[in-house]
């Protein structure tokens, strides 16, 4: 069964405190995975698209990286702003069927 | 630039009772979709429009139905509201298959009492 498996659930760090969060992704035959950004009340806003294993993508003080298994989204630096929801999904070789995780709430204090 | 645009925000509802939500995207993108969001869960696929005058189930349809109106407009209706129903409900758009992000309306709060 496809699956999209995000860790931790909840992260709190301090304001420059640099860290990682975890995708793992069990898709059979993968056709792109994705990480957005949800604010709370708003929708998903896609970040990174990545299509195979060792491609990486930054954005400001994001980098997207994928593995065969798993995809990692590191926050270098964060500062209050980059406080939401971060959303792994994988989409399969059907390409119309996009997996969500459940998503990591970063907490970002000043 | 509107992007994906969707109404109500918010509605309550008795059980058993009807509604649709309407959603409307404007980058000229060939597929919609309806997703739910819950607590604790990732966003579920309810129905997708591949492209303009098809319509397919995703991972949980029952209890609801789609009309791709036209390239721009993609509705869900709920005939008889229950209250596993409530939910967040986003539509999103893209511009194909091969192209894979999706883009995402501002969400449609549904409470079913």
């Amino acid at each position: 069964e496809d699956q999209v498996t995000q860790s931790p659930e909840a992260l709190r760090l301090q304001e420059g405190e640099s860290s990682s969060l975890n995708c793992s992704y069990t898709v059979s035959g993968l056709r792109g995975l994705f990480w957005y950004r949800q604010d709370p009340g708003k929708g998903p806003e896609f970040l990174f698209t990545l299509y195979s294993a060792g491609e990486e993508k930054e954005k400001e003080r994001l980098k997207a990286t994928l593995t065969k298994k798993e995809s990692f989204l590191h926050i270098t630096a964060p500062k209050p702003e980059d406080s939401a929801t971060y959303l792994c999904a994988a989409r399969d070789t059907g390409g119309f069927k996009t997996i969500f995780g459940a998503g990591t709430r970063l907490f970002v204090k000043a | 630039n509107a992007g994906v645009t969707q109404t109500p925000k918010f509605q309550v509802l008795k059980t058993g009772q009807s509604m649709t939500l309407q959603c409307a995207q404007d980058m000229n993108h060939n597929s919609m979709y309806w997703y739910r969001q819950d607590p604790g869960m990732g966003l579920r696929l309810i129905y997708y429009s591949a492209s303009e005058g098809t319509t397919d189930k995703g991972e949980v349809p029952n209890g609801y139905n789609v009309s791709r109106l036209n390239k721009r407009e993609f509705s869900l209706r709920l005939e008889s509201a229950a209250p596993s129903q409530t939910s967040v409900y986003f539509c999103a758009s893209s511009m194909g298959s091969l192209t894979g992000e999706l883009f995402f309306g501002e969400g449609s709060r549904l409470t079913v009492l």
